[in-house]
């Protein structure tokens, strides 16, 4: 069955800094691949996505590149915000009008 | 951006009573919606699919008789929790589904989520 792995929480930066979060998945076919995220007391909101692969999906500053020969879909910006503390979600569906398989999530805590 | 809205937003019960949440998509018509469980620091674990007009689909391991999934409209889908008990204390979320635009790949718009306490 689809699954997606998330590295272990929780992540603490300081302003400015890089991030990574590292997101591998196991599906069969081309899935598409999204990145969620939760801020405090809110709902999930997508974040970006990627339809294929070698797309890049990029929002706010984060990028995440579909790379199917690792079955990857890291995320990346290269200064975070304080802004930017929320819970993030890696996620994949099958195709169009499909049910979505998350990661569990990893919290990102960014320190003025 | 379309706004998936639930009610209500956290509720405290006792073992062996019922609770209706309900999930409304306040500014689009939703096909489809869907409801996930989330256990702290856990994923979001996907219950069951909702159309409208239909059965809900279940996934494998959830019991239909005690999570009860009504669509009745495009835009209102409810989650009843028939005699809860201590274990189904968690944060339940639905997610609508908008179709119909230019994307290959159309969006779920996800409600800010339900607390549920079951004493």
């Amino acid at each position: 069955g689809n699954s997606v792995t998330q590295m272990e929480g929780p992540v603490t930066l300081s302003e400015e800094a890089f991030l990574t979060i590292n997101c591998t998945y196991t599906a069969t076919g081309y899935p598409s691949l999204f990145w969620y995220v939760q801020y405090p007391g809110e709902g999930l909101q997508l974040l970006l996505k990627a339809t294929k692969a070698d797309d890049k999906g990029s929002n706010k500053g984060f990028e995440a590149t579909y790379r199917k020969e690792t079955t990857s879909f890291h995320l990346e910006k290269g200064s975070v915000q304080v802004s930017d503390s929320a819970v993030y979600f890696c996620a994949l569906s099958p195709g169009a009008n499909s049910k979505l398989t998350f990661g569990k999530g990893i919290t990102l805590s960014v320190r003025p | 951006g379309a706004v998936v809205s639930q009610h209500p937003s956290r509720v405290i019960c006792k073992s062996g009573t019922s609770v209706k949440i309900e999930c409304r998509s306040l500014d689009f018509q939703a096909t489809t919606m869907f409801w996930y469980r989330q256990f702290p620091k856990q994923s979001l674990m996907l219950m069951a699919t909702s159309n409208e007009g239909s059965k809900a689909t279940y996934e494998q391991g959830v019991e239909k008789d005690k999570f009860l999934i009504n669509h009745a409209s495009l835009t209102l889908s409810t989650l009843t929790v028939t005699s809860a008990h201590p274990e189904d204390s968690s944060f339940y979320i639905c997610s609508a589904f908008s179709g119909g635009g230019t994307d290959t790949y159309n969006e779920q718009f996800f409600g800010p989520g339900t607390r549920l306490t079951v004493l």
